[in-house]
């Protein structure tokens, strides 16, 4: 079964730093590989979306990296902004099924 | 124009009723998901739909029925509701069986007092 696993649960950071945001997997037979940003009250947006094959995927300031083999992806925000804070989730499909397996989630703070 | 919709937003019942949520996708997608929300915010996958036949089908109760009258359309129906089926549920969709990028809807808040 697979399991996913975001470390740290929680991150306060002052506007203006980059910061990485980890996710890890136990089986790493995945097909793709997706982050997602939940805000208080509301639904999942998603950010970026990595295939099995791919390292990375960037989009503005937002670069996520795939390391199949050790079951690990991270999340890098550059220049972080106090509209960044959010709750961040990593979920992975398996090569053998169709639904998501979703991380525990990182509670991202920004502080002005 | 909304991708995945979901009504309602909010819903209070009483135990022992029976509700229904909706949801709607505009994307043409052929895939389609419940997820389970709980109070430490763990999604859980509920049941996913192919062009309207039941794919997945996790440990649910069978309180929780889901119905797809089309591909657009994946509504959930609960019956003799339980103070533990509170959580926020999700409907999502993507493009095909095989999970392409998932859209997921803004999330209905069940209570049940």
């Amino acid at each position: 079964k697979q399991e996913v696993t975001q470390i740290p649960a929680a991150l306060s950071v002052p506007e203006g730093e980059n910061l990485v945001l980890n996710c890890s997997f136990t089986d790493s037979a995945i097909y793709n590989l997706q982050w997602f940003r939940q805000d208080p009250g509301k639904g999942l947006t998603s950010l970026l979306l990595i295939q099995s094959s791919q390292r990375e995927q960037t989009s503005g300031r937002l670069n996520a990296s795939l390391d199949k083999s050790s079951g690990r992806s991270t999340l890098y925000i550059a220049a972080s902004q106090p509209g960044d804070s959010a709750t961040y989730l990593c979920a992975v499909t398996l090569n053998t099924g169709n639904q998501f397996y979703f991380g525990t989630g990182t509670s991202l703070t920004v502080i002005p | 124009d909304t991708a995945v919709s979901q009504t309602p937003k909010y819903l209070v019942t009483q135990m022992g009723n029976d509700k229904s949520i909706k949801c709607e996708q505009n994307l043409g997608h052929d895939t389609m998901y419940w997820y389970k929300q709980d109070s430490k915010k763990f999604l859980k996958i509920m049941f996913s739909y192919n062009n309207k036949e039941l794919i997945i089908n996790e440990t649910v109760p069978n309180r929780f029925s889901p119905k797809s009258p089309d591909k657009a359309h994946l509504n959930l129906h609960i019956n003799s509701l339980e103070l533990g089926d509170s959580a926020v549920y999700f409907c999502a969709s993507s493009r095909g069986q095989r999970n392409t990028e998932a859209f997921f809807g803004q999330g209905t808040r069940l209570t049940v007092v």
